[in-house]
């Protein structure tokens, strides 16, 4: 089964730092893009940016862009999502999913597979 | 930016009804819109890509519809577990803005 599966929650202080991963299984890790994907408490979904694991090129939301960096190890088929500082406003679930179109960097083919998501909250 | 405005933003059905929520974006997408099936603690789900087709596994009572700026998502027959939310996305703002409508509450009646 093809699967996404994400490091589990954590509870961090503002200024910490943070790294969150997602690992892929029983598929090519390298053929599909990777995105991650915010939901703030209560409130809809906001895409954050993407990532190509053959190369690791990426792309950012604006409004995410110089707040996160976003990473990919192919030896081990995991994607990361990371803060250098988190601050209380970064408390949220984030959820990685794979682009749908194979060798395609576009979402035209929707995001097809997703992970459980991984709570992050950050508080004093 | 493109904006992307779902309507309703609630919706309160019976099971066994016809539904349809629509999503409007601030220019002409084409044919570049998902839609997502999102329940509490979940992950949400992929149903419909390119506007009207059908995510495998998903099953037939979702269909999309809509080109240009604006599209519905119908469910023909509400089952129990359709009762959550549901969002669009536009996937025309290549490479790096992909915005998601502000999502659809189905609730039972």
């Amino acid at each position: 089964e093809v699967q996404l599966v994400q490091s589990g929650a954590e509870v961090k202080k503002p200024g910490e730092s943070l790294r969150i991963s997602c690992k892929g299984s029983a598929y090519r890790f390298t053929n599909y893009w990777i995105s991650w994907v915010r939901q703030l408490p209560g409130k809809g979904l906001e895409w954050m940016g993407k990532i190509d694991p053959s190369d690791s090129y990426i792309n950012y939301s604006p409004s995410f862009q110089g707040h996160v960096t976003i990473s990919v190890d192919r030896s081990i088929t995991t994607a990361y999502l990371q803060w250098s500082s988190l601050k209380a406003s970064d408390t949220a679930i984030y959820y990685c999913a794979r682009l749908g179109g194979e060798h395609s960097n576009s979402l035209y083919f929707g995001l097809d597979v997703w992970g459980q998501g991984t709570t992050v909250i950050v508080s004093s | 930016d493109i904006q992307m405005t779902q309507s309703p933003s609630s919706l309160s059905a019976s099971a066994g009804d016809r539904v349809t929520i629509t999503c409007r974006a601030s220019q002409n997408i084409m044919n570049y819109l998902n839609w997502y099936q999102h329940k509490p603690g979940k992950a949400p789900k992929l149903l419909i890509y390119a506007a009207s087709s059908l995510q495998s596994g998903v099953p037939s009572r979702f269909s999309g519809s809509g080109s240009g700026t604006d599209f519905t998502l119908t469910i023909s027959s509400l089952q129990p577990e359709d009762f959550t939310t549901y969002y669009c996305q536009e996937s025309y703002s290549s490479p790096n803005s992909y915005t998601f409508g502000q999502g659809t509450r189905l609730e039972i009646k």
